[in-house]
């Protein structure tokens, strides 16, 4: 199942609304977990089962979608949001993660 | 607190071998099953391998089928992932990763990951 991230990058300030997007090529029900990486770092997980937020993850993160389109909202971004986001499919084996969309400062 | 502590990378030469060993601590290690991720310089993440808690299946991506083999010692709560027939593009660091839930293979603990460089 390839997972296709959209836009590749966004230039984006602190304080905006960013919606990141991630379509499956077919469907993957609601087993999609995001991620965000900052540079030097271990990936951390955002969002599992497309829309439910990991332990001690803010509210300004939430996710939503089904079968193949999947979306990524933060609310109003902060300075610490700014890194690369992939999301990452379980439905089926192999598992598979997006080319990733990267967040930079405008 | 959940720690994962990979090792065992360094500089290789094409065609070599290597094995990678996590540690792990701060949780029941038994009752998880556990995965290999790579990322090569620049690029995104790519998984590679997934071990079930009792090390009974295990699953691989097609990358890692015939050169790669994942096991597990859940005496020493270790995971390792040996890497054979090692090529340039398998350059990457790996990272080893916890999945919370039986069943839903997402990964809610990683280490700090290890550098593989394979170059002569």
């Amino acid at each position: 199942i390839v997972m296709t991230q959209s836009p590749a990058t966004l230039s984006v300030s602190p304080g905006d609304r960013v919606t990141l997007s991630c379509r499956a090529s077919q469907s993957v029900d609601n087993k999609v977990a995001w991620y965000h990486q900052k540079p030097g770092q271990a990936p951390k997980v955002l969002l599992y089962g497309a829309s439910a937020r990991a332990t001690d993850v803010p509210d300004r993160f939430s996710g939503s979608g089904s079968g193949t389109e999947f979306t990524l909202t933060i609310s109003s971004l902060r300075s610490e949001d700014f890194a690369v986001y992939y999301c990452q499919q379980y439905s089926d084996w192999p598992l598979t993660f997006g080319q990733g969309t990267r967040l930079e400062i405008k | 607190e959940v720690q994962l502590v990979e090792s065992g990378g360094g500089l290789v030469p094409p065609g070599g071998s290597l094995r990678l060993s996590c540690a792990a601590s701060g949780f029941t290690f038994s009752s998880h099953s556990m995965n290999w991720v790579r990322q090569g310089p620049g690029k995104g993440l790519e998984w590679i391998s997934s071990i079930d808690s009792s090390g009974t299946y295990i699953y691989y991506g097609d990358s890692a089928k015939g050169r790669f083999t994942t096991s597990r010692d859940n005496s020493k709560s270790s995971l390792y992932l040996h890497l054979n027939s090692l090529r340039a593009d398998d350059t990457a660091v790996y990272y080893c990763a916890r999945e919370l839930r039986l069943g839903a293979p997402y990964f809610d603990s990683w280490g700090q990951g290890t550098l593989v460089t394979v170059s002569s």
